[in-house]
């Protein structure tokens, strides 16, 4: 089955600065990859997701990059606020059409001081 | 739109008590909804994907006879924890998928005296 790894497990950056987070994937088939944003006790959010037939999205200060061929994606984060503090899942999946599971990464708890 | 709830946010029971937990996607029809646990400062490992009208489909290591899952129609699925341990005490969380997004309840805090 599909594995997720997830690095690095903690990230403190001063607010604006820009935070990276970074995920390797094993199946090569998957084609689906979401990030999910929880805060403390809530449930997770998906900010952005990415499919395996582009490189990059964009979506105003988060953007996600995907390299198929290394099977690695990022998150980054620019301008980062206090309110950006959370922990970040990334998640991947084979989506066929029909009903298809997250693997989801261990998680970067994402620290943003002032 | 895509609006997940669960019942309920939290729930205290006894040792050997059965507990169900109600998960409702509110403004899409969903015929996937998977369920999940969350130990803290963990990750979320799926437990099952429950599919309407047919037998949820279990995870390796999940026992089917102690987490029921009934998705009896396209906007609720419900999981029962029967005869709880402490050990079931967790975070437990729903998604229902819409196209190709899962959306996520807000989750049920369950704990087992």
């Amino acid at each position: 089955g599909e594995n997720v790894e997830q690095h690095p497990s903690t990230l403190s950056v001063q607010e604006g600065d820009s935070a990276v987070i970074k995920c390797t994937y094993s199946d090569s088939a998957s084609n689906y990859f979401p990030w999910y944003k929880q805060e403390l006790g809530k449930r997770p959010q998906l900010i952005i997701d990415i499919r395996s037939n582009v490189g990059e999205k964009k979506d105003q200060r988060i953007a996600v990059t995907l390299n198929k061929t290394a099977k690695h994606f990022s998150l980054h984060i620019t301008e980062t606020q206090p309110e950006d503090s959370a922990v970040y899942f990334c998640a991947a999946s084979l989506e066929t059409g029909t009903a298809s599971k997250l693997t989801f990464g261990t998680g970067t708890r994402l620290q943003v001081t002032l | 739109g895509a609006v997940v709830s669960q019942h309920p946010s939290w729930v205290i029971c006894k040792s050997g008590t059965s507990v169900k937990i109600e998960c409702r996607s509110l403004d899409f029809q969903a015929t996937t909804m998977f369920w999940y646990r969350q130990f803290p400062k963990q990750s979320l490992m799926l437990m099952a994907t429950s599919n309407e009208g047919s037998k949820a489909t279990y995870e390796q290591g999940v026992e089917k006879d102690k987490f029921l899952i009934n998705h009896a129609s396209l906007t609720l699925s419900t999981l029962t924890v029967t005869s709880a341990h402490p050990e079931d005490s967790s975070f437990y969380i729903c998604s229902a998928r819409r196209a190709l997004e899962q959306y996520f309840g807000p989750g049920t805090r369950l704990t087992v005296t």
